[in-house]
């Protein structure tokens, strides 16, 4: 099983759109979270980390679930330059915990 | 905000050929830089942690003697890829922690024809 895993989508959707990605992660003991943005051929950027008591930043929304080990981004009102791919990341438990990367939920918005 | 340089941005060079990448910390010292590989639609996956120094720590299924990093100073971390093959073509990307979250360099495309 992979330690990070959400749906690769695509997911396709028209400007204005609502569109919910799921991630789930394996260790427990795992202790921040993120979401990060990846444009295509370049290095990823952070969008939000992720809060157990989920947290909002202007058009997305993220919560976590620690019982279920399950992390979600919604984007409301989608825009084109929301195409991307967004990375779930997950850090483990110590200071210098290493950052494991899902595969990336590949999102395309169209006109 | 922090900012992580990385060059080359893309290099192209024949089978053999030894490649080294740089991850510079511009405006912050970093005593852990992380480097990461990431092949086409695949996720990142950490290769191994630069600790400034000390040897670095690789991740399991990473040849240290085939990927050389040498973390000499706080400002920055070199990644060389030894007698470079086809299947080394990849996209490596390196990181710096401060605090939270890592902050992410541009990335090098490297192809191995």
């Amino acid at each position: 099983r992979k330690e990070v895993e959400q749906d690769p989508g695509p997911f396709n959707v028209p400007e204005g759109a609502t569109v919910a990605f799921n991630c789930t992660y394996s260790n427990s003991a795992s202790q921040s979270f993120f979401w990060y943005r990846q444009d295509c051929r370049k290095e990823p950027k952070l969008l939000m980390s992720v809060y157990s008591s989920g947290n909002e930043d202007g058009r997305f929304t993220a919560q976590l679930n620690r019982a279920s080990q399950y992390i979600s981004l919604l984007i409301r009102d989608s825009k084109l330059s929301d195409s991307a791919t967004y990375l779930c990341v997950v850090k483990g438990g110590t200071s210098y915990g290493k950052l494991t990367f899902g595969q990336g939920t590949i999102l395309t918005v169209h006109p | 905000g922090a900012v992580v340089s990385q060059h080359p941005s893309w290099v192209i060079c024949k089978s053999g050929t030894s490649v080294k990448i740089e991850c510079r910390s511009l405006d912050f010292q970093a005593t852990t830089m992380f480097w990461y590989r990431q092949f086409p639609k695949q996720s990142l996956m950490l290769m191994a942690t630069s600790n400034e120094g000390s040897k670095a720590t690789y991740e399991q299924g990473v040849e240290k003697d085939k990927f050389l990093i040498n973390h000499a100073s706080l400002t920055l971390s070199t990644l060389t890829v030894t007698s470079a093959h086809p299947e080394d073509s990849s996209f490596y990307i390196c990181s710096a922690r401060v605090d939270q979250p890592q902050h992410f360099g541009d990335g090098t495309r490297l192809s191995i024809l």
